[in-house]
């Protein structure tokens, strides 16, 4: 079936320092996101992004997120500067058309731990 | 608060029998409820879904049954296996231009050899 693939698949990294988690979905889709799930409980939605713009966004979403897919490569997010409660696996998902049947397709994730 | 809530939190079954996970939601605007099952250290898959259009949803051995009135959906997975051991997420959304899955806190199913 269609893949979503996520690098790296896992990250260490110091607490205050930058991280891009990159996310290339299936290749007809427009609608993509990102979701954070703590510690194997349930998935949150942070964002989701169409057209080049975001058009929603969770108060999980903090300022120190933003994502981007600068010309349709990898769609990024970007945390500056990262914080312990960070910590999670987010994942990325696509969709080909978000308005109709939901069907979200999600990558195997990537981890990251804050120190 | 929970909008989208499962139960129970885990289960364990014999292989054979018959899994029943439940499912509720409050927002009488969703219209869309996939369930989606994770490995451990694997993504979530769509493993069926139904919408308001919809009582019962059936795919082999998984069938969705909805209870519009009380907002209650429950995945029945018949002659349950070993390799069904997952997590198994209720998931709702509602018409928009973004789509966004709500999920709840998922049902922890182990089904015993």
């Amino acid at each position: 079936g269609p893949k979503v693939l996520q690098i790296p698949s896992h990250q260490i990294i110091d607490m205050g320092q930058m991280v891009t988690l990159n996310c290339d979905p299936v290749s007809n889709h427009l609608y993509f996101y990102w979701y954070k799930q703590i510690l194997g409980q349930q998935m949150e939605f942070l964002v989701n992004f169409y057209n080049g713009k975001v058009m929603e966004k969770s108060k999980l979403f903090k300022d120190q997120f933003s994502v981007e897919r600068p010309d349709g490569s990898y769609f990024t997010l970007k945390i500056q500067p990262t914080a312990l409660e960070d910590s999670a696996v987010y994942f990325c998902a696509s969709s080909f058309s978000g308005a109709n049947t939901g069907q979200l397709y999600f990558g195997e994730g990537s981890k990251l731990t804050v120190l | 608060q929970q909008q989208v809530r499962q139960s129970p939190q885990s289960l364990t079954v014999w292989e054979g029998e018959t899994t029943i996970l439940n499912c509720s939601y409050e927002d009488s605007t969703f219209d869309y409820f996939p369930w989606y099952r994770q490995f451990p250290g694997k993504s979530p898959a769509l493993l069926i879904a139904i919408s308001l259009v919809s009582n019962k949803k059936e795919d082999g051995r998984f069938t969705i049954f909805f209870n519009k009135r009380e907002k209650k959906l429950s995945l029945h997975i018949t002659d349950s296996q070993p390799g069904d051991s997952a997590t198994y997420f209720c998931a709702a959304s509602k018409a928009g231009n973004t789509r966004k899955l709500i999920f709840g806190l998922g049902t922890t199913l182990q089904v015993q050899p």
